[in-house]
């Protein structure tokens, strides 16, 4: 079945960089969410991309979603202690979640 | 209330027993997605409702698992013959299918250990 693939598996950062996390599929993906879970928490839904090469933003974080809708990227500018968690994405058809990226950050 | 509801929020039992995890979605919401989560892992898919019947039981690991919705709103996750490996968090999320983007709302999960 359409399994999603993260990575880096973690990321450790100093304050005020930026930070990039992929996700990739072996098939076309629908549309693709990206959720976040703080330490201790639940995922949390962060968005939703349907089009092939749609970019949405939120504040500090940019989505990108692939032309050919097979992988996507979540970039954070200019990192904050604020956004520390994991960042998993999910295809929406089935909701399989990739095993996440795990971001730390240095203040 | 207003969230997902899960409950127990802990739950220690011994090799074997059976154990039954409770989960109340968002009131309305017809679609309902049981999850298994270990340290440091992502969200493990078990199975997918929609309504009362089970769209999508695929991610079950093994007949010990079975769970039901028999009135489309509360389900219930029930694991017989516990095992040590099924310590876990069992995450619960409803979503409304056909309106917005479809997003799950997860509760705060149950924790299960087995010892």
């Amino acid at each position: 079945g359409q399994q999603v693939m993260q990575i880096p598996q973690y990321q450790h950062v100093q304050e005020g960089e930026d930070f990039t996390t992929y996700c990739n599929s072996s098939t076309t993906l629908s549309n693709i969410q990206w959720y976040k879970q703080r330490p201790g928490g639940h995922p949390v839904f962060l968005i939703q991309l349907v089009k092939s090469g749609e970019v949405k933003k939120q504040k500090r974080l940019t989505f990108q979603f692939g032309e050919a809708k097979k992988n996507s990227s979540l970039h954070i500018t200019a990192t904050q202690t604020t956004d520390v968690g994991t960042y998993f994405c999910a295809g929406r058809r089935n909701m399989r979640f990739g095993a996440g990226t795990r971001l730390t950050v240095k203040p | 209330g207003a969230g997902v509801s899960q409950t127990p929020s802990n739950k220690v039992t011994e090799k074997g027993k059976y154990v039954e995890l409770r989960c109340d979605p968002i009131s309305g919401h017809t679609a309902l997605y049981w999850y298994r989560q270990s340290l440091g892992q992502g969200p493990e898919f078990l199975i997918y409702f929609q309504g009362t019947g089970a769209a999508d039981d695929s991610g079950l690991p093994n007949d010990r698992f079975f769970a039901v919705r028999p009135e489309g709103s509360v389900s219930t996750l029930k694991i017989q013959r516990t095992e040590r490996g099924d310590s876990a968090v069992y995450l619960c999320a409803s979503s409304l299918i056909g309106a917005g983007p479809g997003e799950l709302f997860f509760g705060e999960g149950s924790r299960l250990t087995v010892l």
